[in-house]
């Protein structure tokens, strides 16, 4: 069955540090494709990265980087040099190949950046 | 940059009433998706659309909801009899196809309350 994991429930860090949001997920098919997206407290879901199963080249985006690492089902995500205006819940999302479209998202991890 | 837009930001119902959730996706886009999420949870996929039919539903979407495209631009989600448990927020989405290059752009989402 697939499922994705997002064992922080809130992370609090002081501005300018880096910080890493976990994610695992699980699924079994072959050809997936993984998402972050960001909810700022107003609300709205905001589209960040996407990955596919076969790309496995990490890469780093201005202060954001992703690491997937298909060997342990992980696609974690870092802010670089963290800044208050990052402060939201990040959901992490798994889409299966074929006829589906859904996305099955985590549970979410609140990041608070305190100035 | 064109962005999926919803109406009502906000609503408030008595239980037992029919609600209506509007929905304007991106013009080009070709599948659209509703989603919900209660309050400190995780975003669900309630269904997607394709080609004026329902292509995809999950557990959460019984009977008392329906979706629509009643024209070209407006995408509808009908809660037929609300119950306390339909408060939420409602999300809508789009994509212009499915797979790797097709993430999926979410509206701002309704905030739907049920007394």
């Amino acid at each position: 069955a697939q499922k994705v994991t997002q064992a922080q429930t809130e992370i609090s860090v002081v501005e300018k540090e880096d910080v890493t949001l976990d994610c695992v997920y699980e699924t079994r098919d072959t050809t997936y494709y993984l998402f972050w997206y960001k909810q700022p407290p107003s609300g709205e879901l905001v589209f960040l990265i996407r990955r596919n199963s076969f790309d496995e080249q990490n890469e780093i985006s201005g202060r954001y980087s992703w690491n997937f690492q298909k060997s342990t089902s992980s696609f974690n995500f870092t802010i670089t040099a963290s800044q208050v205006v990052d402060s939201a819940v990040y959901f992490c999302a798994l889409k299966e190949s074929g006829a589906t479209n859904k996305l099955i998202f985590g549970t979410g991890t609140l990041l608070a950046v305190q100035p | 940059e064109p962005e999926v837009t919803q109406t009502p930001s906000h609503q408030v119902t008595q239980m037992g009433q029919e609600v209506i959730l509007r929905c304007v996706p991106i013009s080009n886009h070709l599948y659209f998706y509703w989603y919900r999420q209660i309050l400190g949870q995780k975003v669900e996929f309630l269904v997607s659309f394709y080609n004026n039919e329902i292509s995809e539903k999950s557990e959460i979407f019984d009977d008392q909801f329906s979706v629509e495209r009643p024209d070209g631009s407006n995408f509808t989600l009908k809660i037929r009899s609300t119950k306390l448990e339909d408060s939420a927020m409602y999300f809508c989405a789009s994509s212009g196809g499915q797979g790797f290059y097709n993430e999926q752009f979410f509206g701002p989402g309704t905030r739907l309350t049920v007394l």
